[in-house]
């Protein structure tokens, strides 16, 4: 069956610092893999989608960066965090030719 | 954009009461995804939607897509304290992207 794993689970990080959220798939091979943020109470929002190895496509401007170094890793990354930055970060796969999104258990991220 | 509303934002209710949260896109929908996410968890897949007019139930929840595709309900018949959570419909994209709707926060109070 397959699984996702996503950590660190939670982290506090003080404004300017670098980020990395690290993602990781099994049991399936060339997912399409997805980088979602949540504020607090708030929607989820599309950051970085990716079909292949290397391949990156980002849905919003910002600070944040994602990374696909291999088939089953997604990296989300920042140089430098912003306050604004905070929030309830989401990993998801999906089967290329399917339609259900399963998502990671989530990295909380609050920047202080 | 690409997002979709959801109304309402937020719903509290009495355990027993019924509930019901709808998802509009200013566009035609290929399909319509709900997902339900727990207080502090991660959203989890309930259902998917395609044809026009469809209903899918699942116990006490009844899922419906409305005939123009454009807009899909969620309904729970007799909340309990375990529907709790934040309730997300979801459409997809050409690009094999899933956009969120705004969800619908549901408390239950018992």
């Amino acid at each position: 069956s397959q699984t996702i794993h996503q950590w660190p689970a939670t982290l506090v990080q003080p404004v300017g610092s670098p980020l990395s959220l690290e993602c990781t798939v099994e049991g399936t091979s060339n997912p399409n893999l997805y980088w979602y943020r949540q504020a607090a109470g708030r929607g989820l929002q599309l950051l970085f989608y990716s079909v292949g190895i290397g391949q990156i496509s980002s849905e919003v401007p910002q600070n944040l960066s994602a990374s696909r170094p291999q088939d089953r890793q997604f990296i989300l990354s920042s140089k430098k965090l912003l306050l604004s930055d905070s929030g309830f970060y989401l990993c998801a796969w999906r089967q290329v030719r399917g339609n259900t999104i399963y998502f990671g258990e989530g990295s909380w991220l609050t920047v202080v | 954009g690409q997002q979709v509303m959801q109304i309402p934002q937020y719903q509290h209710v009495q355990e027993g009461e019924d509930f019901t949260t709808y998802c509009n896109s200013s566009t035609t929908l290929s399909n319509i995804q709900w997902y339900k996410q727990r207080p502090g968890g991660h959203p989890v897949f309930l259902i998917q939607l395609v044809k026009s007019g469809e209903v899918k139930k699942q116990k006490r929840l009844t899922f419906q897509f409305g005939e123009a595709k454009k807009n899909s309900s969620l309904h729970i018949t007799a909340t309990q304290t375990t529907d709790v959570g934040t309730y997300f419909c979801a459409k997809g994209t050409g690009a094999n992207n899933l956009f969120f709707g705004t969800g619908t926060r549901l408390t239950v109070i018992p």
